[in-house]
Formats: structure tokens, sequence, C-alpha cells
């Protein structure tokens, strides 16, 4: 099973910033990585999908980049709804399909 | 536009059964795997199935293999999750959704159902 190691845990920014997640493989997972995002109440909705494409809809703002063991979420300059909580998922090795613990984007 | 929408979820007894239905709109239900992932305060996101376009092929977590079984009828465009001796640890919402496949258009979620086991 492949294990995915997200950090941090929480950050804490201010509108405006830049944010920068990193999510890590126990093993490659080639470019087959996305990202979610999820807000309370809600289900997570697809950010980035193969690890550098923009899902349908989703601003510039997001991007990512990386292959193999090593990913990155970047958030240009946050915005007051990028608050929330952000998975990453593999589909390189599977089954099983697995998830990161998440980092909670807080607001500082 | 793309829909999931998860029912049946409920509060049930340890030992209990409980049968989900996902009920999928907006695009050819017949030509995608589907999966069933949960969500719990102690595992966070956990994958828990699949399901292929034609059922063929059928994957579980073995937190719930010989536990739950999966299905699907591409005429009613559902898919179903039946969950047999239920344990506290089940408890939390369960998502129908598209995750086993890149590309523009996938990586849809249901909105959830929530499934509590308690006495």
């Amino acid at each position: 099973e492949i294990v995915l190691t997200q950090s941090p845990a929480t950050l804490s920014l201010s509108p405006g910033e830049r944010a920068t997640l990193s999510c890590r493989a126990s093993q490659s997972v080639s470019s087959f990585l996305a990202w979610y995002q999820q807000k309370p109440g809600q289900a997570p909705r697809l950010l980035i999908y193969d690890a550098t494409n923009r899902a349908t809809g989703i601003p510039a703002r997001f991007s990512g980049s990386g292959s193999g063991t090593d990913f990155t979420l970047t958030i240009s300059s946050l915005e007051p709804e990028d608050f929330a909580v952000y998975y990453c998922q593999q589909r390189s090795n599977w089954p099983p399909l697995t998830f990161g613990q998440g980092t909670r984007l807080e607001i500082k | 536009e793309v829909q999931l929408i998860e029912s049946g979820g409920g509060l049930v007894q340890p030992g209990g059964s409980l049968r989900l239905s996902c009920a999928a709109a907006g695009f050819t239900f017949s030509s995608y795997g589907m999966n069933w992932v949960r969500q719990t305060p102690g595992k966070g996101l956990e994958w828990i199935s699949y399901i292929s376009d034609s059922s063929n092929t059928i994957y579980y977590a073995d937190s719930v293999k010989g536990r739950f079984t999966s299905s699907r009828d591409n005429a009613k465009n559902s898919l179903y999750l039946q969950m047999n001796s239920l344990r506290d640890e089940d408890t939390g919402v369960y998502y129908c959704a598209d995750i086993a496949a890149g590309g523009i258009g996938r990586g849809y979620w249901g909105q959830g159902t929530l499934v509590a086991v308690s006495s």
C-alpha cells in the first residue's frame, strides 16, 4: 500500500499570501496524483489531476507540480474562500487507492 | 451537469445492515468505474470499494472485505453498497466518487450519506 504523507498538518496564512502544500509518497506514483479541496459539510472537490492539470473550473491561482514521490500544491495568492482542508490521492498502484491525511489551511 | 446523489444512510446497531445507493446523472454512467469512499474522524478519507463499468472487476479495502458488497445497475444509473456486520468503526460519511481515473470531466463526488453505528 502506498502511503501519502502531507505537510504541514496546519498552515496559517493571510489572504493574498502564497501557500505551498506538500505531499510525499512512500514509493513512486509517477504523475498519478490528485489534489482535492474540502470545506466543512461539503464533499471533496477535485482541484488538480495527474499532478499538474487543473480540473474544470478551477482558478489559475491553483497549480500542481512534482512527479515520482514528491508533489506540491501551490496557491499563488490566497482568497478568503481558499481556507479549507486539502488532500492528495494516488491512483498509481492500487488497490487500494490512498489519500494523505490532509493539510488544514487556516486564516492567520 | 454531473450529479451523484447518495441515500440510505442512518443509525444502525452493531452487527446490523444497511444498503446505500448512489444515483448518477449527467454523464455516461455505464462507461465509468465507480468507487465508495468514507470519511471518519479516526482515519480521514478511506477508499473502500471500486466496481468497474461492467461489474467485471470489484475491489474492496481489507477493512470491509467479506462484509460489504458493491453492485451497480447501469440501466438505472445506480450504484449500491450493501453493508453487513456493521461495526462502530464503520461510522462515517460515505461518498460515491469517480476517483480512479484522471482526465477532463472526471473526479466527481456525491454529497455523502451519514452512517452511524451505535447501540
